[in-house]
């Protein structure tokens, strides 16, 4: 069974800097990866969409990598900013199925 | 743009009611997606619909059912409520259900169930 793992679980940073979250999967055999944000109790909010073919995708300040033969995709925030304190999830939908499998999250703290 | 629409936001019932929770997925799209979120928990996937036919079944329980109709609006009826029932559910939708290149989900804002 697919499992996706996020580290750290959570991180606090202070704004302006650049970070780097980090997701892995067990089964490699992926159709596409998502990177989602959630302010708490609310939606999610798709951010990135990699497909299995390409290695990576950029959005604004952020840049999401997908290494799909070793299981993991990392997620860039340049210039951290207050607002994007959220959590942020990782998903994929695995070869043979369309459901996301999602990630455990990192709750992203900038500090002003 | 047009994003999922879900309906109710929010809904309290009690334990052994019945809720029904709706989904308006984004114009054109014709697939559907219900996920369940748990306090503190990443969203499982429950249940999915292509061209109002179930497509993929999750860890929807025996209680739970699901359809899509010819609007490709969905509907999730939930019966027998367990206080674990309690969650946020989230529908999605996305153009497309098993292609080569598989297509984005696009999620609602989710209907919070509080079950007492």
């Amino acid at each position: 069974k697919q499992e996706v793992t996020q580290i750290p679980a959570a991180l606090s940073v202070p704004e302006g800097e650049n970070l780097v979250l980090n997701c892995s999967f067990t089964d490699s055999a992926i159709y596409n990866l998502q990177w989602f944000r959630q302010d708490p109790g609310k939606g999610l909010t798709s951010l990135l969409l990699i497909q299995s073919s390409q290695r990576e995708q950029t959005s604004g300040r952020l840049n999401a990598s997908l290494d799909k033969s070793s299981g993991r995709s990392t997620l860039y925030i340049a210039a951290s900013q207050p607002g994007d304190s959220a959590t942020y999830l990782c998903a994929v939908v695995q070869t043979g199925a369309n459901n996301l499998f999602f990630g455990t999250g990192t709750r992203l703290t900038v500090i002003p | 743009a047009a994003g999922v629409i879900q309906s109710p936001r929010h809904l309290i019932k009690e334990k052994r009611e019945t809720a029904t929770l709706k989904c308006y997925p984004i114009p054109r799209h014709d697939t559907v997606y219900w996920y369940q979120q748990g306090p503190g928990q990443d969203p499982q996937f429950l249940i999915s619909f292509y061209e109002k036919m179930q497509s993929d079944k999750g860890s929807i329980p025996d209680r739970f059912s699901a359809q899509q109709f010819s609007d490709y609006h969905s509907e999730l009826n939930m019966s027998s409520l367990e206080l674990g029932d309690s969650a946020l559910y989230f529908c999605a939708s996305s153009l497309g259900d098993r292609p080569l290149t598989s297509y984005e989900q696009y999620f609602g804002p989710g209907t919070r169930l509080t079950v007492t």
